[in-house]
């Protein structure tokens, strides 16, 4: 079946503690992008990937990190989490930045 | 800067009835328009893409438009079902990335 698989699916974790967000696709998509939803603000991208070792900035970059080594995976770094970045957070993955984008369930992430 | 706007942003209908959705964008130099459905606490499900050469696409009672000239799009759902109430996001593909409207609650009520 044709998916992208985020994990974990919730996390509850404290300020401070390095953490990573895996995502993976099974599509052979060379497009990955990372999105986090907020109440009255929508979804916003934070990073997307055009292809192996190519990553660059969404709108919402701060405090993140990406990398790009393997076209499947596409995994999202919070180095240093903060409250501010409790949000919901989705992988998306696609044939081409035009293209029509498939999401991942989603990751809940509550930093305390 | 694209800006997407969703009107209304909640709907309350009852079952077995047309209905319409709307999605306005500020900037018609979009690549494609994107619709999809969320369920609470889930993850997007992508409804219709609609390539920025064409003027509507069709799945089952789903029907989407795009007219680029007016930075309008439709969603039309035909005969609407319980099992229809969700918010329902529309999305321009802007360069490299999705730019996302609020959103339309829907419900339909049995």
């Amino acid at each position: 079946e044709a998916q992208v698989t985020q994990n974990p699916r919730y996390l509850i974790t404290v300020t401070g503690k390095k953490l990573t967000v895996t995502c993976s696709q099974n599509m052979n998509h060379e497009y990955m992008s990372w999105y986090r939803q907020d109440p009255g603000l929508g979804l916003r991208q934070i990073y997307y990937s055009m292809n192996v070792e190519v990553t660059d900035k969404g709108d919402v970059p701060e405090g993140y990190k990406v990398s790009r080594k393997e076209k499947r995976n596409f995994p999202l770094i919070l180095e240093s989490p903060s409250p501010n970045q409790t949000s919901l957070y989705f992988c998306a993955s696609s044939w081409a930045g035009t293209y029509a984008q498939y999401f991942g369930p989603g990751t809940r992430l509550t930093v305390t | 800067k694209q800006e997407v706007t969703q009107i209304p942003a909640a709907l309350s209908v009852p079952e077995g009835e047309n209905l319409v959705l709307n999605c306005s964008f500020t900037d018609s130099a979009i690549y494609n328009l994107q619709w999809f459905r969320q369920d609470p606490g889930k993850g997007l499900t992508s409804l219709l893409l609609i390539q920025s050469s064409q003027r509507e696409q069709t799945s089952g009672r789903l029907n989407a438009s795009l007219d680029k000239s007016s930075g309008r799009s439709t969603l039309y759902i035909a005969a609407s079902q319980p099992g229809d109430s969700a918010t329902y996001l529309c999305a321009v593909i802007d360069g490299n990335k999705l730019v996302f409207g609020a959103g339309t609650i829907l419900r339909v009520k049995s």
